[in-house]
């Protein structure tokens, strides 16, 4: 597919454990971005990839999350002793850095801290 | 802080009819507006924009206005179809940011 793709789907954990989500950006698409959708709220910016390297981190809510890319493709997501705060949808989108207004999403992971 | 607002969680509207989608931001320094569209289980796509430089975008049955002085958008789609249904999406950006900013959504029904 031509698509952003990101997996799980859905994941279910418990409080305390860690977790890993996946994104796989669109060939050529050197921007990467993390979202985060709690519910009934907007679209929160985590972080923005350029490339493999990190510029903008501010949306990272505390030490626990933190983020890699590598081969200006794959990225994961990791969020450590997960809290039922974090329960959420997490989107991923990748954009060409000169076109960052036209960003487009995977379908999300849906992730559930019980 | 929420930036961008969208003050109406759910809209229900005769198909047919004319659909307006409201927005509002705070920060003067956006000059560039968008709105997504997102079915269940399915990421954001991207619907229209519109740059600051401009009042009006067009795109068949969308239409983005924008009012600068009052920092408020909206999103007409007309007519209103039941494919429409769908949570709608304003985000705002920056000259310099990459991120986008979103609202929180709002629910379109369509009733046939």
């Amino acid at each position: 597919g031509a698509g952003v793709s990101q997996s799980p789907s859905n994941k279910v954990t418990e409080k305390g454990k860690d977790v890993e989500l996946r994104c796989d950006p669109i060939s050529g698409h050197t921007a990467l971005y993390w979202y985060r959708q709690r519910l009934g709220q907007g679209l929160e910016f985590l972080i923005y990839f350029q490339g493999n390297s990190a510029p903008d981190k501010s949306g990272l809510p505390s030490d626990r999350f933190s983020a890699e890319r590598t081969g200006e493709s794959v990225s994961t997501l990791t969020i450590q002793r997960t809290q039922q705060e974090d329960s959420a949808v997490y989107l991923c989108a990748s954009s060409f850095v000169s076109r960052a207004n036209e960003q487009f999403f995977g379908p999300g992971t849906r992730l559930t801290v019980l | 802080d929420q930036q961008v607002k969208q003050n109406s969680p759910s809209l229900s509207v005769q198909e047919g009819r004319i659909s307006i989608l409201n927005c509002d931001y705070t920060n003067s320094m956006f000059d560039y507006f968008l709105w997504y569209k997102k079915y269940p289980a399915e990421g954001p796509t991207f619907l229209i924009s519109i740059s600051s430089i401009k009042d009006k975008n067009e795109d068949g049955r969308f239409t983005v206005f924008l009012n600068k002085s009052a920092k408020h958008l909206s999103l007409h789609i007309v007519p209103s179809q039941p494919g429409d249904s769908a949570v709608y999406f304003c985000a705002a950006s920056q000259q310099g940011a990459q991120k986008l900013v979103f609202g929180q959504g709002t629910r379109l029904t369509i009733n046939p």
